[in-house]
C-alpha cells in the first residue's frame, strides 16, 4: 500500500521562474493538503483540495495555486519565485473534509537562487 | 484565535532517561491535539492524537501525552529515550471543524537530541 508520494524530491530554480510540484495521495484518500515548511519552522498550511476544488486556503499570495485531478492527485504551482519561497513543501492526504489523520509525504525541497 | 506554543526549541537527554516535550495551546473551543515527529529529510509521522476522549493518550514507539484543560497543556513524554527518537517533534492543534477542516496549526517544533 503506497503512501503519499511527492515529486521531485529536490528542485533548484531561479528567482522569477515558475515551478510545479506533484503529489499522489495515499490509496483510499481523496483529500490533499499542501504545507510549506521553511528551515527551522513548523509547516504552514497553504491550501486543501477536495473534489477537484480548493476548499480552504492559508495566508499565501495568489502566486501559489493548485489543482486536483480526478484520480485525486494534486499539483502545487508557484509563479514568480522569490528567494523566500525556498522551503520544504509537504503534501498530506486524508479522507474527506473532517479531521481524519493526515498522512504526509517526504516533501519536495525547493531552493530558489 | 487558536495557537500552539512549544516551550523548548531544543531538548537533550541521555539514552535510557525520560523525555518531556512541552506544549501549551490557546483556543476558544475544545480542539483536537496531535503530536507529529519528523526525522531528517523525511515527512511527518503521526505519533498520537487527542480528540476529547481519554485525557491520557498513548501513541506509537512508547510515547504518550496528557491533555490538561486547566493548564491548557498537552505535554509529550516517554519513560526511556532511545537513540532512534532523535528527531523534530511538532505539537499541532486543529481549527474549528467546518471552518478550517483539514487545516492543522503547527508549533515551532522541538528538536530532541539523544546522547549515548
Amino acid at each position: 500500500d503506497a503512501g503519499v508520494t511527492q515529486s521531485p524530491t529536490h528542485l533548484i530554480k531561479t528567482r522569477g521562474q515558475q515551478v510545479t510540484l506533484r503529489c499522489s495521495p495515499k490509496s483510499g484518500h481523496d483529500t490533499v493538503s499542501w504545507y510549506q515548511q521553511a528551515l527551522g519552522q513548523g509547516p504552514q498550511f497553504i491550501f486543501q483540495y477536495y473534489e477537484e476544488e480548493e476548499r480552504q486556503r492559508g495566508n499565501f499570495p495568489d502566486r501559489f495555486s493548485g489543482h486536483q485531478f480526478p484520480n485525486y492527485s494534486s499539483e502545487l504551482n508557484v509563479n514568480a519565485l522569490l528567494l523566500g519561497d525556498s522551503a520544504l513543501y509537504l503534501c498530506a492526504s486524508s479522507s474527506g473534509l473532517g479531521y481524519s489523520p493526515l498522512h504526509f509525504g517526504n516533501g519536495t525541497r525547493l531552493t530558489v537562487t | 484565535a487558536q495557537s500552539v506554543t512549544q516551550l523548548d526549541s531544543h531538548v537533550s537527554v541521555s539514552e535510557g532517561t525520560p523525555v518531556l516535550l512541552r506544549c501549551n495551546y490557546s483556543s476558544s473551543y475544545s480542539p483536537s491535539l496531535f503530536w507529529y515527529v519528523q526525522h531528517p529529510n523525511k515527512g511527518l509521522q503521526l505519533l498520537l492524537k487527542y480528540t476529547s476522549a481519554a485525557t491520557l493518550v498513548k501513541g506509537i514507539n512508547g510515547f504518550e501525552a496528557e491533555f490538561k484543560k486547566s493548564e491548557t497543556s498537552f505535554h509529550l513524554t516517554k519513560p526511556s529515550a532511545h537513540m532512534s527518537d532523535a528527531a523534530e517533534y511538532f505539537c499541532v492543534v486543529t481549527p474549528p471543524l467546518g471552518n478550517q477542516g483539514g487545516k492543522l496549526i503547527f508549533g515551532q517544533g522541538t528538536e530532541l537530541s539523544v546522547k549515548p
